[in-house]
């Protein structure tokens, strides 16, 4: 079974804006991910929060954590068309590298 | 572009018949996890292997089983294939499973599409 919920998810904007996605989880993490995924194909890995922290910068992508919550966001800020493809969150419920993914969200960036 | 690959990239059963899809993992990687992924879902863990050993498995029935080989590379076999097994699979190697959290960061293959018929 999966172990969250994310939202929205499908989201449509043009590109320039920014995207946020928010990713809901059940039980206590060690660390949570992001991937991006194209039509597809293979996933692939964005960025990692570790459970202590609150939030971390990559580039463009600025991520969230909230423990207290259980939730996460990923904001992708100056969106470009080659941002278009599916974002998933994934859990780490321990050290050991299983991971557990939310159902993803599908982000269309506009030209 | 990983060092991950996999392959048949596409592959047609039918039902009942048996598959193997195998996965190489990147260089300096002695794990490898194995996940399920239906058309509009996230991945779900089928199990990880991690030196030649089974490290843990998901909800899948037995006859989804797997190996490791003394090279690191892996094999996912699937017996008495259902309709409901028509998914995208993924294979994803890592560091050894540890205290080190950027270990948890997979590293994941193109997949292989099965589709039973």
């Amino acid at each position: 079974s999966q172990q969250g919920e994310e939202d929205p998810q499908a989201l449509s904007i043009q590109e320039g804006e920014n995207a946020t996605m928010n990713c809901s989880y059940k039980t206590s993490i060690n660390n949570l991910q992001w991937y991006r995924q194209n039509s597809g194909r293979g996933l692939v890995h964005l960025i990692l929060i570790r459970s202590n922290e609150r939030e971390k910068h990559s580039g463009r992508l600025r991520v969230t954590l909230d423990t207290s919550k259980k939730s996460s966001s990923l904001l992708i800020t100056a969106s470009r068309a080659a941002d278009t493809a599916s974002y998933f969150c994934a859990t780490a419920p321990s050290n050991t590298g299983k991971l557990i993914f939310g159902q993803g969200t599908t982000l269309q960036v506009k030209p | 572009e990983t060092g991950v690959t996999q392959s048949p990239t596409h592959l047609i059963k039918t039902r009942g018949q048996q598959v193997t899809l195998r996965c190489s993992s990147q260089s300096g990687h002695n794990t490898v996890s194995w996940y399920q992924q239906a058309l509009g879902q996230g991945p779900q863990f089928i199990f990880q292997y991690y030196r030649e050993e089974e490290n843990g498995r998901g909800n899948f029935p037995p006859r989804f089983s797997g190996l490791q080989f003394p090279n690191y590379s892996s094999e996912l076999n699937v017996n008495a294939l259902e309709l409901d097994d028509s998914a995208l699979y993924l294979c994803a190697s890592s560091l050894s499973p540890g205290t080190r959290v950027a270990k948890n960061i997979q590293y994941f293959g193109a997949g292989t599409r099965l589709s039973v018929l």
